[in-house]
């Protein structure tokens, strides 16, 4: 069936550093998207991503949707300890529109 | 405005009862979905509801089971409890539509013993 893998699954950086998570589709998405879930919370929209090389940015997050709409990253730049989550991306269903998530990127900044 | 409410927030159950987590979603969305989120996982879809109508089922048991009422509030149903059903609930609501943003609640934690 239709999965969506994200990696790594987990990466630790010092505050500062750049982080950068991936995602593939084993199928040709419509659209992506990203979703932040703090530790003890319940997942939170970022952004949708609908264009082929569609790149978006918020202030120090970049998305990314790949040419081929099958692959996508997010990017931060200067992590900060409010950056601490775990960031899942989805896409939908191609035959029922259902949102696929991805396992997620834990993501740990130390001070 | 309000956001999608969830309740209850945290139950314990055990093994071979039944829950009923109940969920209100976003003013003016018609379509709700329902996932089960186990601990160091992505969200897994469960159902979808539109209209009141189910749009999707997820591969999940018959145990499962939910519905949508005429405010377009739902209600997730699970029998037979079994320990491999701990986890986060996750209610979401859309506008409706392919490609529609889903917006989470924040969840019914389960946990059975």
């Amino acid at each position: 069936g239709q999965q969506v893998m994200q990696i790594p699954q987990y990466q630790h950086v010092q505050e500062g550093e750049d982080f950068t998570t991936y995602c593939n589709s084993s199928t040709t998405l419509s659209n992506i998207q990203w979703y932040k879930q703090r530790p003890g919370g319940h997942p939170v929209f970022l952004i949708q991503l609908v264009k082929s090389g569609e790149v978006k940015k918020q202030k120090r997050l970049t998305f990314q949707f790949g040419e081929a709409k099958k692959n996508s990253s997010l990017h931060i730049t200067a992590t900060q300890t409010t950056d601490v989550g775990t960031y899942f991306c989805a896409g939908p269903s191609s035959n029922t529109g259902k949102l696929i998530f991805g396992q997620g990127t834990t993501l740990q900044v130390k001070p | 405005d309000a956001g999608v409410t969830q309740s209850p927030t945290h139950l314990i159950k055990t093994r071979g009862q039944h829950v009923t987590l109940r969920c209100s979603p976003i003013s003016g969305h018609k379509s709700v979905s329902w996932y089960q989120q186990v601990l160091g996982q992505g969200p897994q879809f469960i159902f979808q509801y539109y209209e009141k109508e189910e749009r999707g089922r997820g591969n999940f048991p018959d145990r499962f089971s939910a519905r949508q009422f005429p405010n377009y509030s739902s209600e997730l149903n699970v029998n037979a409890l079994l320990l491999g059903d701990s986890a986060l609930y996750l209610c979401a609501s859309s506008a409706g539509g392919t490609g529609n943003t889903i917006y989470f609640g924040e969840g019914s934690w389960l946990t059975v013993v």
